[in-house]
């Protein structure tokens, strides 16, 4: 059974642009989840898709967006970027029932110059 | 105040100890528990996972759950350096976003 799978891997992006990332959840998994990792942060929730419809979502700027295709892979997209977004975005996918576990991919790792 | 709180350590123990993982947590709503090991540049890896209080076992891993004192812990058997990685704590309510500790490196020598 393949795991969640993200593209990129790795990314360097300048200042000012923007840029998406893409999931593709385990089959059969309906919720994606995506979170920015960073040494001093750790893992900041940023939000979750489950059947197209964004379901939760934590305290990002609006620069911050995603979706959610019926086949349940997902896409983020952070605009105009800053150096403060240089960090490792990680996708997860549950099956989306009420405490289902999330299993996560191998990340993005984005580096703004 | 953070809603998770993790030392982020680092902790080093000598190959064979046992080894002892902590979080403590200010949400009495949490209900759902996890483990997860995360291994340099690579994506978090499930370990345990658990609802409301109690124990569980999985091989040389235990975790722990006392609801009570908003406490969770994850005991490591037996460690080896295979073990050296970063153990993140996690939980979540029903279908709530899961909210992680900093996590804890830990490194296990030979």
């Amino acid at each position: 059974k393949a795991g969640v799978t993200q593209t990129p891997r790795y990314l360097i992006k300048t200042r000012g642009q923007q840029v998406t990332l893409s999931c593709s959840p385990i089959s059969g998994h309906r919720s994606v989840s995506w979170y920015q990792q960073t040494p001093g942060q750790g893992l900041q929730f940023l939000f979750e898709y489950f059947s197209e419809t964004q379901r939760n979502k934590g305290n990002f700027p609006g620069r911050f967006s995603g979706r959610q295709f019926s086949n349940s892979r997902s896409e983020m997209n952070v605009s105009t970027l800053e150096l403060g977004d240089s960090a490792l975005y990680l996708c997860a996918s549950s099956l989306a029932g009420a405490g289902t576990e999330a299993f996560f991919g191998q990340g993005t790792r984005l580096t703004v110059v | 105040q953070k809603e998770v709180e993790q030392d982020p350590g680092p902790l080093s123990v000598p190959e064979g100890a046992i080894v002892s993982l902590n979080c403590t947590y200010s949400n009495s709503a949490f209900q759902y528990f996890m483990w997860y090991r995360q291994y340099s540049r690579k994506g978090p890896e499930l370990l345990m996972y658990t609802y409301s209080s109690g124990n569980k076992e999985d091989g040389r891993f235990t975790a722990q759950v006392d609801k009570s004192s908003k406490y969770i812990s994850l005991f490591i058997r037996d460690s080896q350096p295979s073990d050296s990685a970063t153990y993140l704590c996690a939980m979540k309510r029903s279908y709530q976003k899961v909210t992680f500790g900093i996590g804890t490196k830990l490194q296990v020598i030979p």
